[in-house]
């Protein structure tokens, strides 16, 4: 596989559940991000990190738990939404030399929260 | 505050006309700015990154302009095709030095009529 790939593209789950979107990149980047997209609304960054290191957390809930095993992976853990979390998530990757920080996303989980 | 504006009205263009979208910006100095496309469903495609000391840049039938002191980039796509019926979102780089983080505009969309 090539790019920036997230599993699942599409997720239904209760108030109470708790589930997990995953994403990779194999474009060999050190930096990851989570984004928001809500329809109408600009990309929200969530949460960066930078060689596994959480850099930038933009006061988002703690319902909402990332982790960072290696520069490759990237998850988001979620445990009791609400309604207004349902969104489309998308994650990306960038190479940090040079400073164009040109981002290259993944297709995105679209998460409805019952 | 900092904002980043994209007409949230869509573009309806006839098909070999130019289509022009603008992004405008308040109470920013980016280093870059990035035009990226989306699809429906789908993660934003990077396609062009301008400096801020470059008035134009170009690539096949896409050219942006980058006017600091209007703080204003307009986009351009020449002898448009229904293909090129989209999303297009504008990002600004904030940030000198070290990690620079992304902001991006709403988008605007474009239909273009065969």
């Amino acid at each position: 596989e090539t790019g920036v790939t997230q599993t699942p593209r599409h997720l239904v789950m209760g108030m109470t559940n708790k589930k997990s979107l995953k994403c990779e990149q194999h474009l060999g980047h050190n930096a990851m991000y989570w984004y928001k997209q809500s329809a109408k609304k600009p990309l929200e960054l969530m949460f960066v990190y930078n060689f596994k290191e959480q850099t930038e957390n933009n006061s988002v809930p703690s319902r909402f738990s990332p982790e960072c095993p290696n520069s490759s992976h990237l998850f988001l853990h979620l445990h009791t939404l609400q309604p207004e979390d349902s969104a489309l998530y998308l994650c990306a990757s960038a190479g940090l030399a040079g400073g164009r920080n040109e981002q290259f996303f993944g297709p995105g989980t679209r998460l409805t929260v019952l | 505050s900092q904002k980043i504006e994209q007409n949230s009205e869509a573009l309806n263009i006839q098909e070999g006309k130019t289509a022009t979208l603008t992004c405008n910006y308040t109470n920013y100095s980016p280093a870059y700015l990035q035009w990226y496309r989306q699809d429906p469903g789908r993660g934003p495609v990077f396609l062009l990154l301008i400096r801020e000391n470059e008035k134009e840049k170009r690539k096949e039938r896409l050219k942006v302009t980058f006017d600091t002191t209007l703080k204003q980039s307009l986009f351009h796509i020449t002898a448009s095709q229904p293909a090129d019926s989209a999303t297009y979102l504008c990002a600004l780089v904030r940030g000198r030095t070290g990690r620079r983080a992304l902001t991006f505009g709403s988008g605007t969309r474009l239909q273009v009529q065969p």
